[in-house]
């Protein structure tokens, strides 16, 4: 079973629509990220969440919102959707101190038409 | 914010050549990382260095944490086709306290041919 995961995989939506992105894991960290991954430039960080009471923008968060719902749930919204929101997003979860890598979900392919 | 330059930005290899790879940074890192995305999936950690100066192997893999923390890379010998893929370092700077996060390159384009 996978420790990350992420629905749903694959969604078509239109302008102006509000999608939720959710995000599941059971490997027990307590940081988890979203990111968006462009063609050409690589992983983008949207938001991060250090544990539940902490919420962080990333350094593409405008159009988008996040909920920690609990430990193991972290989503992603956009409010409404445009189209040069079509990427694919991932989430990811770390474990520090000792090893700050993040281990990532299989993706979710987001088209905004 | 931070950048990583990666280079090259693709690479298209016979199948048994070895590869080389590189990311640098303005900044120093006290990690880097390099992951390997396959097609539809995410990205999967392959080695994760802590020391400047660190060399690590993971089977045909070999990467390096430069001396002066800015700089990594990644070699891969004798390639198989099953080494397509993206490939992505990644370095963590701290950031405030103990809360770090990290800063990936634009990722370098594998392509093995038979």
């Amino acid at each position: 079973d996978a420790d990350v995961t992420q629905t749903p995989r694959n969604r078509i939506t239109k302008t102006g629509k509000r999608i939720m992105l959710e995000c599941s894991q059971t490997k027990g960290h307590d940081r988890m990220y979203w990111y968006r991954q462009d063609p050409g430039l690589g992983l983008r960080l949207i938001y991060y969440s250090f544990d539940v009471k902490d919420i962080n923008k990333g350094e593409i968060s405008d159009g988008y919102s996040v909920s920690r719902q609990a430990q193991a749930k972290f989503s992603l919204s956009l409010e409404s959707a445009i189209p040069n929101q079509t990427a694919l997003y991932f989430c990811a979860t770390s474990d520090p101190p000792l090893s700050d890598t993040q281990y990532f979900g299989p993706g979710t392919r987001l088209t905004v038409l | 914010g931070q950048q990583l330059n990666q280079s090259p930005q693709s690479m298209f290899i016979q199948e048994g050549e070895d590869v080389s790879m590189n990311c640098t940074s303005s900044s120093i890192f006290n990690t880097w990382l390099w992951y390997k995305q396959d097609p539809g999936e995410g990205p999967v950690l392959l080695i994760a260095l802590y020391k400047a100066g660190e060399l690590t192997s993971n089977g045909r893999l070999t990467a390096q944490f430069g001396i002066t923390r800015k700089d990594s890379f990644l070699n891969i010998s004798a390639s198989i086709p099953s080494d397509v893929g993206i490939y992505f370092c990644a370095g963590r700077e701290r950031s405030g306290g103990s809360n770090y996060k990290l800063t990936f390159g634009k990722g370098t384009l594998l392509t093995v041919n038979p």
